[in-house]
């Protein structure tokens, strides 16, 4: 079935500098790639998405690449804050027969350091 | 904009008895609302997807008599968890989307069945 596989599953930074996640998908039919920031105890928020016919998209301090030849897509965050520090998950969603479907990625908690 | 509710956040209820959660959209109409189940310091599990005036669709190993879905309109979803078990506690967290790719999630409900 449909998988998304996201590492690491922990990474911890000094503040100021990048982080960056990885997410690899398994099928070939996705076409929408969130990324959503939880922090403890809250509710997932969206921070930032691309789509299949967009190699690369910016947003302030958070960048996300995509690589569809290679089924990759990643998060960048430069100059990392305290506030940073949270759980963030990807996913990748296609619109199948029935419906749009999302499958989320197993998570990373982030930890910058002040 | 794009806010949405979930009641109760919390609740704990007798095993055997049954518990109703609530998904609302706020200030949107919602044709889609997503259902999952996030155990701790894990990913998010799609449980079901649910269009508003239609039967909800049931991911595979997820009990559609168990996890009762109702969509009755473009605001509302409501999850009844029946007969519930211990195995059953978790957290459980709805989405609401216009347009089925962007999600908007509520702030999810901790439910303990003892």
């Amino acid at each position: 079935g449909e998988n998304v596989e996201q590492h690491p599953s922990t990474l911890s930074v000094q503040e100021g500098d990048s982080a960056v996640i990885k997410c690899t998908y398994s099928d070939s039919a996705s076409n929408y790639f969130p990324w959503y920031k939880q922090e403890l105890g809250k509710r997932p928020q969206l921070i930032i998405d691309i789509r299949s016919n967009v190699g690369e998209k910016k947003d302030q301090r958070i960048a996300v690449t995509l690589n569809k030849t290679a089924k990759h897509f990643s998060l960048h965050i430069t100059e990392t804050q305290p506030e940073d520090s949270a759980v963030y998950f990807c996913a990748a969603s296609n619109r199948n027969t029935g419906g749009f479907k999302t499958i989320f990625g197993a998570g990373t908690r982030l930890f910058v350091k002040a | 904009g794009a806010v949405v509710s979930q009641h109760p956040s919390r609740v704990i209820c007798k095993s055997g008895t049954s518990v109703k959660i609530e998904c609302r959209s706020l200030d949107f109409q919602a044709t889609t609302m997503f259902w999952y189940r996030q155990f701790p310091k894990q990913s998010l599990m799609l449980m079901a997807t649910s269009n508003e005036g239609s039967k909800a669709t049931y991911e595979q190993g997820v009990e559609k008599d168990k996890f009762l879905i109702n969509h009755a309109s473009l605001t509302l979803s409501t999850l009844t968890v029946t007969s519930a078990h211990p195995e059953d506690s978790s957290f459980y967290i709805c989405s609401a989307s216009h347009n089925q790719e962007t999600q908007y999630f509520g702030p999810g409900t901790r439910l303990l069945v003892l």
